[in-house]
């Protein structure tokens, strides 16, 4: 079965420090997304993308955030200076698209962040 | 805005009992309702979903969960609880307007023997 892949499965990284997290989606799917999970918390919306841009961002993906699709298969998340609340697991999804008229997305396993 | 509530953090029961696990949500258009489970270490998998039509939707492992639009409810449950049924549950919200999901805090289930 299709499965969205994530890389790295644990980062620790000291306060400041760049990070990007690696997902490779589903390959015929056209809509991507960013989920975080702070550690007892619920799973939190950070941002989604189609077509090569940004279609929705929550407060929380703020100018230190920034996603892009380099390749064609990779789908990255880059926090530019990490701060100690960034630490969380990090969700990647995928979704093919809306024609069944609901969105259900596949998950990845996660990235935990573990900023010191 | 849409909202999700799931009561109870914790649920405990015992092998071959009910399993319930309650969620309420808000929405100011006809929700499209799902519940996830993530298991230890891994992924947020799809249990099931709702969008339109029937109102009892079966899942996997045996879950099924029904929508009940007058009590804003899609609580989730299985007739006999597995020791492999031992997870946390979602439960989420999103519409015809937005691809993004809104989650629960989520509900830890533990299975005794």
């Amino acid at each position: 079965e299709p499965e969205v892949t994530q890389t790295p499965s644990h980062q620790v990284t000291q306060m400041g420090q760049e990070v990007i997290l690696r997902c490779v989606p589903i390959s015929n799917h056209l809509y991507f997304y960013w989920y975080r999970q702070i550690l007892g918390q619920k799973v939190e919306f950070l941002v989604s993308f189609y077509n090569n841009e940004i279609s929705e961002k929550s407060e929380i993906f703020d100018d230190q955030f920034s996603v892009e699709r380099p390749d064609g298969s990779n789908f990255t998340l880059k926090i530019r200076s990490t701060k100690l609340e960034d630490s969380a697991m990090y969700f990647c999804a995928s979704n093919p698209g809306r024609s069944s008229g609901a969105n259900v997305l596949t998950f990845g396993a996660g990235s935990r962040l573990t900023v010191l | 805005a849409q909202s999700v509530t799931q009561l109870g953090s914790h649920v405990s029961v015992s092998e071959g009992a009910l399993v319930l696990l309650r969620c309420n949500y808000s929405s100011s258009v006809p929700p499209y309702l799902f519940w996830y489970v993530q298991y230890p270490n891994q992924g947020l998998q799809l249990l099931l979903k709702y969008t339109t039509g029937a109102t009892l939707v079966k899942g996997i492992n045996g879950f099924e969960a029904e929508f009940k639009k007058s009590e804003t409810s899609f609580h989730l449950t299985k007739p006999s609880a597995h020791m492999s049924d031992a997870a946390e549950y979602f439960c989420a919200v999103s519409d015809d307007n937005t691809d993004k999901l809104i989650f629960g805090t989520g509900t830890r289930l533990q299975v005794f023997p």
